[in-house]
């Protein structure tokens, strides 16, 4: 079936280490996006990626960094620096970046500091 | 982005009522309105979307309005049921951008 992969479910990380997210989408979207939620927030856009080798910062990119080596895959590194990493961590994908394309989200990854 | 603002931030009905859910904005280039819904634990799914040359979109119990000149879009879900419990996002997307805004959410409770 095509759809988003992250990977995993749940991490528990102690203070200091740097931990890697994984986002894989087969459904061949050129774009796509790393948000964090927050318990009763919204949506805070991390970083973004139109195309291959290609990535943007988005709104509370502190802390964090990316690559997208391949198409298909956004990995998400959440660095030390990042003093508050507890959250839900969700990717998302678009077709293509012609405005009004549909995005689809992945089923997040929980990340607790321990 | 541009803000959007989602309200009401809970929303409490009656098995069979209706719920309504509004989004305003600011930018005036927002021209496509996606609403998503998010049970707990999973990722948000889309639900229904409307672009800015349609004024309103159905899809069975739920429908999408839009008033541009005022700058605003509604969520309608006529009939609820219990498993219509979650939390809903709006979000706008702007011309040129590709980058969605979201609202901060709505966590709409069916009582059976």
């Amino acid at each position: 079936d095509g759809g988003i992969t992250q990977s995993p479910k749940y991490l528990f990380r102690k203070e200091g280490q740097n931990v890697t997210l994984s986002c894989e989408q087969n459904l061949n979207h050129d774009a796509m996006y790393w948000y964090r939620q927050d318990p009763g927030q919204g949506l805070r856009l991390i970083y973004y990626s139109q195309i291959v080798n290609d990535f943007q910062k988005g709104d509370i990119a502190e802390g964090y960094s990316v690559s997208r080596e391949k198409k298909e895959s956004f990995p998400l590194t959440v660095t030390s620096a990042q003093k508050n990493p507890t959250a839900f961590y969700l990717c998302a994908s678009r077709r293509t970046a012609q405005t009004g394309n549909t995005i689809y989200f992945g089923e997040g990854s929980w990340l607790t500091v321990v | 982005g541009e803000n959007v603002e989602q309200h009401p931030s809970t929303l409490s009905v009656q098995e069979g009522d209706s719920a309504v859910i509004k989004c305003t904005y600011s930018d005036s280039a927002s021209n496509y309105f996606p609403w998503y819904k998010q049970e707990l634990g999973k990722g948000p799914q889309l639900i229904i979307d409307i672009r800015s040359n349609v004024g309103e979109k159905k899809d069975q119990r739920i429908a999408v309005t839009l008033n541009k000149t005022a700058k605003h879009f509604s969520l309608h879900i006529t009939e609820t049921q219990p498993e219509d419990s979650a939390v809903y996002f709006c979000a706008r997307v702007s011309g040129g951008s590709y980058i969605p805004t979201f609202g901060r959410g709505t966590s709409l409770i069916v009582h059976p």
